[in-house]
């Protein structure tokens, strides 16, 4: 059974920085590209990132480009998302997602909450 | 960016309704669309692919049609466990967008 856990989420002041990790299993973790998708408290779902297989390339959204970069540790089936300069509009549920053959993110982690406040 | 308009926003439904969902992609996407469940507390959860085709162990009362820029998503026999807001994605171009969801309740 594929399972995705992400952990690594809290409370941040405005401006600092945390790390998020995803750890996969149940699946062959470097044949697949990863995703993060956020979702802002009640809010829709907004695709954040995209990994490939081997770790390169990457992709990001224009809102955290250059604040954020994902990166995967293949040996130990784990994603990562590390976040820098952490913004108020940053606060989310984060997900990753296993990238299906198809193009969609399945299956989903559970998420992980960041919350950006002083 | 490819922008995903939804509608309704809302539906209220009862047990058994038909009930349909539209998704309007700001240019050809050709089908390049997926449809997503997420229940109230829960991870979003892959339905349809492709516009038209089931994931495995998806209940047959879903389905989805279109192509180019207008979809549709159906559930044809409302159940009370489909109670969710449900999401489109296009992921012919990069950023991948989302439609803003569609929350069905029951009536």
């Amino acid at each position: 059974e594929v399972q995705l856990v992400e952990s690594g989420g809290g409370l941040v002041q405005p401006g600092g920085s945390l790390r998020l990790s995803c750890a996969a299993s149940g699946f062959s973790f470097s044949s697949y590209a990863m995703t993060w998708v956020r979702q802002a408290p009640g809010k829709g779902l907004e695709w954040v990132s995209t990994i490939s297989g081997s770790g390169d390339p990457t992709v990001y959204a224009d809102s955290v480009k250059g604040r954020f970069t994902i990166s995967r540790d293949n040996s130990k089936n784990t994603l990562y998302l590390q976040m820098n300069s952490l913004r108020a509009e940053d606060t989310a549920i984060y997900y990753c997602a296993k990238d299906a053959v198809s193009g969609g993110f399945d299956p989903w982690g559970q998420g992980t909450l960041v919350t950006v406040s002083s | 960016d490819i922008q995903m308009t939804q509608s309704p926003s809302s539906l209220s439904a009862s047990v058994g309704d038909r009930v349909t969902i539209t998704c309007q992609a700001s240019q050809d996407i050709s089908n390049f669309l997926n449809w997503y469940q997420q229940i109230p507390g829960r991870a979003p959860k892959l339905l349809i692919y492709d516009a038209s085709n089931l994931e495995t162990g998806v209940p047959s009362r879903f389905s989805g049609r279109g192509s180019g820029t207008d979809f549709t998503f159906t559930i044809s026999s409302l159940q009370p466990e489909d109670i969710a807001t449900y999401y489109c994605q296009q992921y012919d171009n990069l950023p991948y967008t989302f439609g803003q969801g569609t929350k069905l309740q029951i009536k």
